[in-house]
């Protein structure tokens, strides 16, 4: 597709329950990026790829969450045990580069509602 | 103390009235990014600069790096320019990661 694809656009869960997120970043695009919009707040920033390979992590709230990323494509992120502050939009974007200078395209968002 | 401030939190305007958006930030940086949010989420890059002044249609994005300020201006708003203005910003102290402003709350009134 020409954009960044996320699944599923929304996700309710009940607490306790783990939840994938998936992100499909534009074909070609090395860098990959997660972040996360609480309601009413502003964005955080979790998490990123370059290739396959997480160079920062400081993100990640907690150790209930992970991602990877295949293939240079595809990321998934994971969040174990869910809890109700985990209820937010996940955000992906990507870029060609990792570089200060690459623009980041983002994707629609996961909303996730943990119950 | 956020690294980055955005100014005014909320903002409404009349149609048609030229708006301006303050983003300060607190350390050296080597990119700075203005981003829209429209409600229902969907997130665009605007403009990512490092120096100067970028133009594209209403908007202007202008950047002092010596002052670290940045300013977004509309001119001619419109109701469809009703959205969330972010500023985001990287800098060697935050890795390769953007660190987010609050975000300005536009709403234009026809």
């Amino acid at each position: 597709g020409a954009g960044v694809s996320q699944s599923p656009s929304n996700k309710v869960t009940e607490k306790g329950k783990d939840v994938e997120l998936r992100c499909d970043p534009i074909s070609g695009h090395t860098a990959l990026y997660w972040y996360r919009q609480r309601l009413g707040q502003g964005l955080e920033f979790l998490i990123y790829f370059q290739g396959n390979s997480a160079p920062d992590k400081s993100g990640l709230p907690s150790d209930r969450f992970s991602a990877e990323r295949t293939g240079e494509s595809v990321s998934t992120l994971t969040i174990q045990r869910t809890q109700q502050e985990d209820s937010a939009v996940y955000l992906c974007a990507s870029s060609q580069l990792a570089g200060a200078y690459n623009e980041q395209f983002f994707g629609p968002g996961t909303r996730l509602t943990v119950l | 103390k956020n690294e980055v401030e955005q100014s005014p939190q909320n903002l409404t305007a009349q149609e048609g009235e030229f708006i301006t958006i303050n983003c300060s930030y607190s350390v050296g940086i080597s990119a700075l990014h203005w981003l829209q949010q429209h409600p229902g989420g969907g997130i665009v890059s605007l403009f990512m600069l490092s120096s100067g002044k970028k133009k594209h249609g209403r908007l202007i994005a202008t950047i002092n790096i010596q002052e670290k300020h940045s300013s977004l201006h509309i001119t001619a708003s419109h109701p469809r320019d009703s959205a969330v203005y972010i500023c985001a910003v990287r800098s060697g102290e935050y890795g390769n990661k953007l660190v987010f402003g609050a975000g300005t709350i536009l709403r234009v009134k026809s």
